[in-house]
């Protein structure tokens, strides 16, 4: 069954540094999703892409985000200078259609810790 | 604005014990859809049901069963006879169809009921 796959897993880094979070959604959707999830805390949708653009973005979805679909296949989410509040656990989703409550299709998420 | 409200912090239960996981919702919109997911110790976020709003046939899939109300802006979420593999954060969500057009539509989430069966 066709799945959606996030790599790292985990990602450890240094405050003030750049992260870039990778995602290969399932080959035949065509939108994609990065949410996240402060531990503990409910889900939170950061930004939604569709035909190589942002289709929708949220408040946290600030200026050190950005997002890219590099190729074919891959889907990254890029914070340009992480802060102590960005750990958390990142979720990369993917539907085939947008209307229709389209079904979304979650990653298992990369756990991101800043220190 | 859509809001997804999940009163139930934290539920235990007793393994065999029915109990449901209650979900009420707010949106303007006249179309929208709503979700359960499943985020078990694990980690990820795994789907359960999808309804639209024009459908309030409530749903049963095997041990799950489902009761949409819009008349309470409800959708709530029973398990008969839990299972200790049943434990786990449940989430209720929305989506509204009037989302931005051709551009997907973004899942309002609940703040989760973390579910505890036990022997």
């Amino acid at each position: 069954e066709p799945e959606v796959t996030q790599t790292p897993s985990h990602q450890v880094t240094q405050m003030g540094q750049e992260v870039i979070l990778r995602c290969v959604p399932i080959s035949n959707h065509l939108y994609f999703y990065w949410y996240r999830q402060i531990l503990g805390q409910k889900v939170e949708f950061l930004v939604s892409f569709y035909n190589n653009e942002i289709s929708e973005k949220s408040e946290i979805f600030d200026d050190q985000f950005s997002v890219e679909r590099p190729d074919g296949s891959n889907f990254t989410l890029k914070i340009r200078s992480t802060k102590l509040e960005d750990s958390a656990m990142y979720f990369c989703a993917s539907s085939l259609r947008e209307g229709r409550g389209d079904e979304q299709f979650f990653g298992p998420g990369t756990r991101l810790t800043v220190l | 604005a859509q809001k997804v409200t999940q009163a139930q912090t934290e539920i235990s239960v007793v393994e065999k014990e029915d109990v449901t996981l209650d979900c009420v919702y707010e949106t303007r919109d006249t179309t929208y859809y709503l979700f359960w997911y499943k985020q078990p110790p694990s980690g990820e976020l795994v789907f359960l049901i999808r309804r639209n709003s024009f459908d309030e046939q409530n749903e049963i899939s095997g041990r799950y069963s489902w009761n949409f109300q819009k008349s309470t802006s409800s959708f709530n979420f029973t398990i008969t006879a839990s299972q200790v593999v049943d434990s786990a954060v449940y989430f209720c969500a929305l989506s509204e169809a009037q989302g931005v057009t051709g551009g997907g539509n973004k899942l309002t989430f609940g703040t989760g009921t973390q579910l505890k069966v036990e022997l």
